[in-house]
């Protein structure tokens, strides 16, 4: 089976780095993977790594480490727009996408 | 270019009926994925349809079937509702190689009275 840990709730204040941590259990592996989700909307995909490094996307990057099952999302210059839950997600045998349970990010003035 | 389309938006269903839900993936998109979100977590597999055939199965009961047509639009049936099948369910197309970056719709939320 598969399961995936965050952290269920983050803190900041506007024009801050947010760092949010994702540890996971797999039973398959191709690549973790970020989506972002406003209430009641779609997941929107942000990032994703295969390989272990850092990937940057504008102001969010996103690193992977396969040796320590851990990744992690880096939010900068952080906006009001930006408060939203954040999913980790593991790509796993036959493209199956596993989330973990999300972190609710809170950006305040 | 439209994006995912899932109707309805929003359904009201009595315990014990029949619910369908339906999806159309974007242009370029053959792989139509289903998912449930229960409130406040994570989206959880369904199923997923390739070439109009169930591809891969999550942990779910056989009361939640699917289907994929030739134009790669999907259905997700659910029968004999149960109150913890209220959720957002929601529908993610890719193409069959695709490892990420998998393209969502909004959603319909379903609540079962």
């Amino acid at each position: 089976g598969q399961s995936l840990e965050q952290p269920s709730e983050v803190t900041a204040v506007e024009g801050a780095i947010v760092q949010i941590n994702c540890t996971y259990q797999t039973s398959g592996f191709y690549g973790l993977s970020w989506y972002q989700q406003h209430d009641g909307g779609a997941p929107t995909f942000l990032s994703y790594n295969a390989l272990d490094g850092l990937e940057e996307t504008g102001r969010f990057s996103s690193f992977l480490s396969r040796s320590d099952s851990y990744g992690y999302l880096l939010l900068q210059e952080l906006q009001m727009k930006d408060s939203a839950s954040y999913f980790c997600a593991v790509t796993g045998g036959g493209n199956k996408l596993t989330f973990g349970t999300g972190t609710q990010l809170k950006v305040e003035l | 270019d439209a994006g995912v389309t899932q109707s309805p938006t929003h359904l009201i269903k009595t315990r014990g009926q029949q619910v369908t839900l339906r999806c159309s993936p974007k242009s370029g998109h053959d792989t139509v994925s289903w998912y449930q979100q229960a409130l406040g977590q994570g989206p959880q597999f369904i199923f997923q349809y390739y070439e109009e055939e169930e591809r891969q199965r999550g942990n779910f009961p056989d009361r939640f079937s699917g289907h994929q047509y030739p134009n790669y639009s999907s259905e997700l049936n659910v029968n004999a509702l149960l109150l913890g099948d209220s959720a957002l369910y929601l529908c993610a197309g890719s193409t069959g190689a695709q490892f990420y970056g998998y393209t969502f719709g909004s959603g319909t939320r379903l609540t079962v009275v």
